[in-house]
């Protein structure tokens, strides 16, 4: 099984900061790896898929970038609806695994 | 727009089963394989497997291999989930979440909001 360990588990910025959220895994993924948003109480929302590419309706502030075993997702100006855990999933080989999350905290 | 509406919460007792539903609408149904992935209390999230919608083909995570099983209903959009023999650290929140890519379980694309199952004596 593929493990995806993300790092820091907590990062405490504010409001117009830049986040910057990574993902390592335990062999080469190529670039087949995902990241999700997920607020408190809501289920997650794919932001980004194939290491860089934006999902729909997904703003420009996101973006992704990585291939092989490091990965890196990139928030360029905290906005208030930002903080949230962001969670990192592959799909390069069986079982589909998940990162354990970063925690993106106000402040 | 792309919806998924799963059922609502259930409360099993230990070596119970419970079947989860999760109906589509917005898109057609068939084009788009439905994975399932659950979230313990507090916990992280975890994938338990994906069915093709259009011809029925499963792939399960090894580890609910023999207790878990998917199934579709094409004529109403809507799948199913049924996981058996149910302990206490089957208390989670299950998801249904659409495969982006056609007739793939690749990204998980958009979610049901969860349906809360809690396995208790």
């Amino acid at each position: 099984e593929i493990v995806l360990t993300q790092s820091p588990a907590t990062l405490s910025l504010s409001p117009g900061e830049r986040a910057t959220l990574s993902c390592r895994a335990s062999q080469s993924i190529s670039n087949y790896l995902g990241w999700y948003q997920q607020k408190p109480g809501q289920a997650p929302r794919l932001l980004i898929y194939d290491a860089s590419n934006r999902a729909t309706g997904i703003p420009p502030r996101f973006s992704g970038s990585g291939s092989g075993t490091d990965f890196t997702l990139t928030i360029s100006s905290l906005e208030p609806e930002d903080f949230a855990v962001y969670y990192c999933q592959q799909r390069s080989k069986w079982p589909l695994t998940f990162g354990g999350g970063t925690k993106v905290e106000m402040k | 727009q792309v919806k998924l509406e799963q059922s609502a919460a259930e409360v099993k007792k230990p070596g119970a089963s419970v079947k989860v539903s999760c109906k589509a609408s917005g898109y057609n149904f068939i084009d788009h394989g439905i994975n399932w992935l659950r979230q313990a209390p507090g916990q992280g999230l975890q994938w338990m497997g994906w069915i093709n919608s259009h011809n029925g083909y499963t792939k399960y995570a090894q580890m609910f291999q023999g207790r878990v099983t998917m199934a579709t209903d094409t004529s109403t959009s809507t799948a199913y989930m049924e996981l058996r023999s149910l302990r206490s650290d089957d208390t989670a929140i299950y998801y249904c979440a659409r495969g982006r890519v056609n007739n793939s379980p690749w990204w998980f694309d958009p979610w049901g909001q969860g349906t809360l199952v809690i396995v208790s004596s």
